[in-house]
């Protein structure tokens, strides 16, 4: 699996957009890019996933630069319960193997 | 759709107890479960992989001996914590794969907090 890099930490004021970052400079062809997050004392939860093209669902927005070297998770309005630890993960997409968790970003919604 | 459920949510036990764990998929067939241990303030750690109706594969220095896996059935899949210790004090989360999304999506359970007294 590519190795990802994200911020340990980011504040976001409740209401605002919360932008996530993450860097994924060695990703190969066929990997995709996870997203999942961590509530405290809860486990993690799927968010998005996307290959190269934009996404979106009801949760949040996934942008991939053209280059496919990094990434960002867009949280458009954020709200106090999306505090949590979020992970960003590139997998290939059908490989059947566990998720390699690493640090993530530890996002403080504010209010 | 697509829920996995844990029991007990959380634990208290002696030291030398065993423990099981439960990891049910509610809504899907899971041909693969995983069990992950958290500790405070770490990430998950992939402790093993588990097949229905094989062998579990277990991650470098986990003791296969110790934490038993078992994966009878396409819903269930279990851990036990034998002669538990108050190092094995954790939270402990395991995941399903839907072997039909095609695109390893995995859902996790709430997890279960064991105290080793």
């Amino acid at each position: 699996d590519a190795k990802t890099t994200q911020p340990p930490s980011m504040d976001c004021a409740e209401g605002r957009a919360a932008n996530l970052p993450c860097n994924h400079s060695t990703i190969s062809g066929n990997e995709y890019v996870y997203w999942y997050r961590q509530i405290h004392s809860q486990g993690p939860q799927y968010i998005i996933h996307g290959l190269k093209n934009n996404e979106t669902n009801e949760m949040a927005s996934l942008i991939i630069t053209e280059d496919r070297k990094s990434s960002t998770l867009i949280l458009p309005h954020a709200t106090l319960r999306d505090t949590a630890v979020y992970y960003c993960i590139v997998r290939v997409g059908d490989s059947g193997y566990a998720l390699n968790f690493g640090k993530g970003t530890s996002l403080l919604v504010t209010p | 759709g697509a829920v996995v459920s844990q029991h007990p949510s959380r634990v208290i036990c002696k030291s030398g107890t065993s423990v099981k764990i439960e990891c049910r998929s509610l809504d899907f067939q899971a041909t693969t479960m995983f069990w992950y241990r958290q500790f405070p303030k770490q990430s998950l750690m992939l402790m093993a992989t588990s097949n229905e109706g094989s062998k579990a594969t277990y991650e470098q220095g986990v003791e296969k001996d110790k934490f038993l896996i078992n994966h009878a059935s396409l819903t269930l899949s279990t851990l036990t914590v034998t002669s538990a210790h108050p190092e094995d004090s954790s939270f402990y989360i395991c995941s399903a794969r839907d072997a039909t999304s095609g695109y390893n999506e995995q859902f996790f359970g709430p997890g279960t907090r064991l105290t080793v007294l």
